[in-house]
């Protein structure tokens, strides 16, 4: 079946550092891929997708890219804020399936 | 304000206690699904419906059990639960069924299950 894994966590950067979480998947076909995050307290939210190979999504300074060769889609940001410190979880779909699948969840803390 | 409610955002029940999850989306959405969050686990899928259809019973236990009255409120009945149910349980709903329509998530219920 599919699965997505990315590292764990947590991930402890100072404010303005550079930003990569990893995240791998295993899927049949050509599925979507999504990151989403959950802020302290809150439900999920998208943060970015991209629906076919080589597509960078991008959103808030974050970027990822679908990387089919390596089956990989991970994320990064250039320079982080203690108000992007949130759990990150990255995610497919599968229309095969019919859901989403998402990984474990890395814990991302900023430091000011 | 993400437009997904979900009451109550906390609840510590007894195992033999019954009681209600509520989810209520004000999005116009035609899909809604229940996933369970749990420590150190990824997400699960519980459920999901299609236009007030269920389209997708993820091999739940019995002891929870969805209702879906209309396309704007989603409900998760528990009884006879097991301490190791307790965890964050997230609604969520989408324009239609598919990748290429978002999920807006609810904030979720924190269920405690002595």
């Amino acid at each position: 079946g599919d699965s997505v894994t990315q590292m764990e966590g947590p991930v402890t950067l100072s404010e303005e550092a550079f930003l990569t979480i990893n995240c791998t998947y295993t899927a049949t076909g050509y599925p979507s891929l999504f990151w989403y995050v959950q802020y302290p307290g809150e439900g999920l939210q998208l943060l970015l997708k991209a629906t076919k190979a080589d597509d960078k999504g991008s959103n808030k300074g974050f970027e990822a890219t679908y990387r089919k060769e390596t089956t990989s889609f991970h994320l990064e940001k250039g320079s982080v804020q203690v108000s992007d410190s949130a759990v990150y979880f990255c995610a497919l779909f599968n229309n095969a399936g019919n859901m989403l699948t998402f990984g474990g969840g890395t814990r991302l803390m900023v430091k000011p | 304000e993400t437009g997904v409610t979900q009451t109550p955002r906390h609840l510590v029940m007894g195992m033999t206690n019954k009681k209600s999850l509520k989810c209520e989306q004000h999005l116009g959405h035609n899909a809604m699904y229940w996933y369970k969050q749990s420590a150190k686990k990824p997400l699960e899928l519980m459920f999901v419906y299609s236009l007030e259809e269920r389209v997708e019973n993820n091999s739940v236990p019995s002891r929870f059990s969805p209702e879906c009255p209309n396309s704007s409120h989603l409900f998760l009945h528990l009884h006879t639960l097991q301490p190791e149910d307790s965890a964050l349980y997230l609604c969520a709903s989408s324009q239609d069924m598919g990748g290429v329509y978002e999920q807006y998530f609810g904030p979720g219920t924190r269920l405690t299950v002595t």
